[in-house]
C-alpha cells in the first residue's frame, strides 16, 4: 500500500500568513489522484481539494493544491482565524486508499 | 443538500458485534458507492470499507477483513456495516462517507456523516 508522509507535523502560524504544507507518497500516485482534508476539531473531514489541484464546492480560492508523482503540497495563501485546523492528505490512485498523518496548523 | 446520518455506535465488549447504519439523503443514493472511515480518538484517519453503486463489489482494510461486512439497502437510502469480533483497537468514531470518485476499491469522498462512537472496552 501506499505510504503518506506529511510535514511539518505542527505548525504554527499568525492570521493572514501564507502556508504550504507537503503530501510526500511512498510510490508514484495514479492519476495524481490525491485529495486533501480539513478536520476542526469534534468534526467530521470536509473536502477542500481532489485531484490534486481541483477545488471542491463551496471552497474558498484562498486554498489551492498543486503538485503530482510523489509529491503533493496544499497551499493557503493567507490564513484565516477558521484555518487552522489539522490537514490530511489521502491517495485515491490505488487500493486500499491511504491517509497521511496530518498536519496540524495553530495560531501563533 | 447530501446528509449522512450515523447510527447504532455505543460500548461493547471485546468479541462482541455491533451493526452501524447510515441514512442518506439528498442525492441519488443508489449512483454512488459508499465508505466507512474511522478515527481512532486521537488519532487520523484510517479507511475501513467501501461497498460500489451497485453492490456488486466491496472492499475492506486488512484491519477488519473477515470481521466487517459492508452492505447497503438502496429503497430505504441506508448504509450498514456490520462489526463481528471487535477489538479494543477498534474503538473509534466512525464515518459514513459518500464517495466522488470511485474505481476498483480506490476512491475519494466528498461528504462525511458526523460519526458515531464505538468503544470496545470490558
Amino acid at each position: 500500500e501506499i505510504v503518506l508522509t506529511q510535514s511539518p507535523g505542527t505548525l504554527s502560524l499568525s492570521p493572514g500568513e501564507r502556508v504550504t504544507l507537503s503530501c510526500r507518497a511512498s510510490q508514484s500516485v495514479t492519476y495524481n489522484c490525491l485529495a486533501w482534508y480539513q478536520q476542526k476539531p469534534g468534526q467530521a473531514p470536509r473536502l477542500l481539494i481532489y485531484d490534486a489541484s481541483s477545488r471542491a464546492t463551496g471552497i474558498p480560492d484562498r486554498f489551492s493544491g498543486s503538485g503530482s508523482g510523489t509529491d503533493f503540497t496544499l497551499t493557503i495563501s493567507r490564513l484565516e482565524p477558521e484555518d487552522f485546523a489539522v490537514y490530511y492528505c489521502q491517495q485515491c490512485g490505488s487500493s486500499p486508499i491511504t491517509f497521511g498523518q496530518g498536519t496540524r496548523l495553530e495560531i501563533k | 443538500e447530501v446528509q449522512l446520518l450515523e447510527s447504532g455506535g455505543g460500548l461493547i465488549q471485546p468479541g462482541g458485534s455491533l451493526r452501524l447504519s447510515c441514512a442518506a439523503s439528498g442525492f441519488t443514493f443508489s449512483s454512488y458507492a459508499m465508505s466507512w472511515v474511522r478515527q481512532a480518538p486521537g488519532k487520523g484517519l484510517e479507511w475501513v470499507s467501501v461497498i460500489s453503486g451497485s453492490g456488486s463489489s466491496t472492499f475492506h482494510a486488512d484491519s477488519v477483513k473477515g470481521r466487517f461486512t459492508i452492505s447497503r439497502d438502496d429503497p430505504k437510502h441506508t448504509l450498514h456495516l456490520q462489526m463481528n469480533s471487535l477489538r479494543a483497537e477498534d474503538t473509534a468514531v466512525y464515518y459514513c462517507a459518500k464517495t466522488r470518485y470511485f474505481s476498483g476499491g480506490s476512491h475519494d469522498v466528498d461528504y462525511w456523516g458526523q460519526g458515531t462512537l464505538v468503544t470496545v472496552s470490558s
